[in-house]
C-alpha cells in the first residue's frame, strides 16, 4: 500500500512569505502528526490532528498552523517565514492518536532565504 | 537539561559487532519510540514499547520503566545499519525526542 506522501519535497522561500506543506497519510490512518527537524534543535513535535481536530500542539509560535481534511490529508502552514524556519518538516500517520505505529513521510525540506 | 538523553552521540563499529544505544528520560511516559533515520532523511519507526522487550530481526529494544531507561541493541551489525537512531518519549500524546545517536558500521 502507498506510504505517507509529503509534497513538495523541496521548497525555497524568502523571509516574510508564507508556505503550505501537504501530507497524505496511509489509507485508513486518521491521525497525522507534524515535526520539525533542524541541526540545532533536532526533532521537535509541532502538532497532531485526528478526525479534523487538532489534538496536541508542541511549543511553536502561532505562525505555525495546520489543518486536517475529511479524507485525513493534512496541511501545515507557516506564515511570515523567518530564516530559522529552514528545516526538514516531517509528517507521520497512524491509525489513532498516541498509539504508535507511526509511519513517516520522506519530509519537505524548506529553505528560507 | 534535555528531558530525553541518548548515549553515545556517535558510535563507530566493525561489521558483526554487537551495538547498544541508550536512552534515558526524566519524565513520566506512556511509551517510548525508537526511530531510524537514514542519510536521505527518511525516518523509519523501529519499535514502540511501554514495557519489557521487543525483537525484530537483529534489533532488540528493552525498556525499564522504573529506571526510566531504554536500550536499542543491534546484533551482528552490518554497514546498512549505519544511520541515526532516535528515541522519543511519548507523554500525554506529546513526543519528546533525543538528539540521536549516529551509528557508522564499517565493513
Amino acid at each position: 500500500k502507498a506510504g505517507v506522501t509529503q509534497t513538495p519535497r523541496y521548497l525555497i522561500k524568502t523571509r516574510g512569505q508564507q508556505v503550505t506543506l501537504s501530507c497524505s497519510p496511509i489509507s485508513g490512518h486518521r491521525s497525522v502528526s507534524w515535526y520539525q527537524q533542524t541541526p540545532g534543535q533536532g526533532l521537535q513535535f509541532l502538532f497532531e490532528y485526528f478526525s479534523e481536530t487538532q489534538r496536541n500542539k508542541g511549543n511553536f509560535p502561532g505562525r505555525f498552523s495546520g489543518r486536517q481534511f475529511s479524507n485525513s490529508r493534512s496541511e501545515m502552514n507557516v506564515s511570515t517565514l523567518e530564516l530559522g524556519d529552514s528545516a526538514l518538516y516531517l509528517c507521520a500517520s497512524s491509525l489513532v492518536v498516541g498509539n504508535g505505529g507511526y509511519t513517516f513521510g520522506s519530509g519537505t525540506r524548506l529553505t528560507v532565504v | 537539561k534535555n528531558e530525553v538523553e541518548q548515549s553515545p552521540q556517535n558510535l563507530t563499529a566493525q561489521e558483526g559487532e554487537f551495538i547498544t544505544i541508550n536512552c534515558s528520560y526524566s519524565v513520566g511516559i506512556s511509551a517510548l519510540h525508537w526511530l531510524q533515520q537514514h542519510p536521505g532523511g527518511g525516518i523509519v519507526s523501529l519499535f514502540m514499547l511501554s514495557s519489557g522487550k521487543k525483537k525484530h530481526g537483529r534489533l532488540i529494544a528493552t525498556i525499564n520503566i522504573q529506571e526510566k531507561h531504554s536500550s536499542l541493541h543491534i546484533t551482528a551489525s552490518h554497514p546498512r545499519d549505519s544511520a541515526v537512531y532516535i528515541c522519543a518519549a511519548i507523554q500525554d500524546n506529546d513526543m519528546r525526542f533525543g538528539a540521536g545517536t549516529r551509528l557508522t558500521v564499517k565493513p
